[in-house]
């Protein structure tokens, strides 16, 4: 099994731009996440998806769209780049709640927002 | 040894030594507690866990020991080596929330 997949690994834009970053998972796991990573900062949650057809808010939303049409991807939108979204983006999963459980990590994308 | 500022928590151990990264959590109330390694590079990877009933537990070459009274949660690392080196970090568990800790950078000395 590959896990979680991120793509792409790099990336630089321009302010204004906007991409879609991809994340897939082939554990059949219910529960994915994003995080931003930022230098000496914990992981910060952006949304999360309990399922196929749901999703929800995190900690730092603003600025970033999700979708969840199939289990197996959950890949998240920025509409219009801005300096201030420059970091790493790691997408996670696991197959249920997070009380007993840890989750698994894609191997990140990191965005420069020039 | 350790120094905190605008960079992460820095911790040099020989190699064969072991190694202790400790962990401040902010809520008593979180039940579930998780120990991730991350490479350079790489995503993060889990390590090992530990469950709030819980004091004590380890794993192969490692051990997580959890203080409720203090909020306080420490990995250890026996025989350190060189593939030890990364950044490790703790994660809390509170009503489903995750709650990740900024880390603390180990780098092994051969």
């Amino acid at each position: 099994n590959a896990g979680v997949t991120q793509t792409p690994k790099f990336r630089i834009l321009k302010i204004g731009q906007s991409m879609t970053l991809q994340c897939t998972q082939d554990m059949n796991h219910n529960y994915m996440y994003w995080y931003r990573q930022d230098p000496g900062m914990g992981l910060k949650l952006i949304y999360y998806s309990v399922g196929a057809g749901i999703t929800d808010k995190g900690e730092v939303p603003n600025g970033y769209n999700v979708s969840r049409s199939t289990t197996e991807d959950f890949p998240l939108r920025l509409e219009l780049a801005a300096p201030s979204q420059t970091s790493v983006y790691f997408c996670a999963s696991s197959r249920t709640s997070l009380s007993n459980q840890p989750q698994h990590f894609g191997d990140g994308t990191r965005l420069s927002i020039l | 040894g350790e120094s905190v500022g605008l960079h992460l928590p820095t911790l040099s151990v020989q190699e064969g030594d072991n190694s202790i990264i400790n962990c401040a959590y902010s809520n008593s109330a979180s039940d579930y507690f998780i120990w991730y390694k991350q490479e350079s590079g790489k995503g993060p990877q889990f390590i090992i866990d530990i469950r709030s009933n819980m004091d004590k537990r380890q794993g192969q070459r490692v051990t997580v020991l959890l203080n409720k009274t203090v909020k306080h949660l420490s990995l250890q690392i026996a025989a350190t080596q060189p593939g030890d080196s990364a950044v490790y970090f703790c994660a809390e568990t509170v009503n489903d929330k995750v709650i990740f800790g900024p880390g603390t950078s180990l780098s092994v000395i051969p």
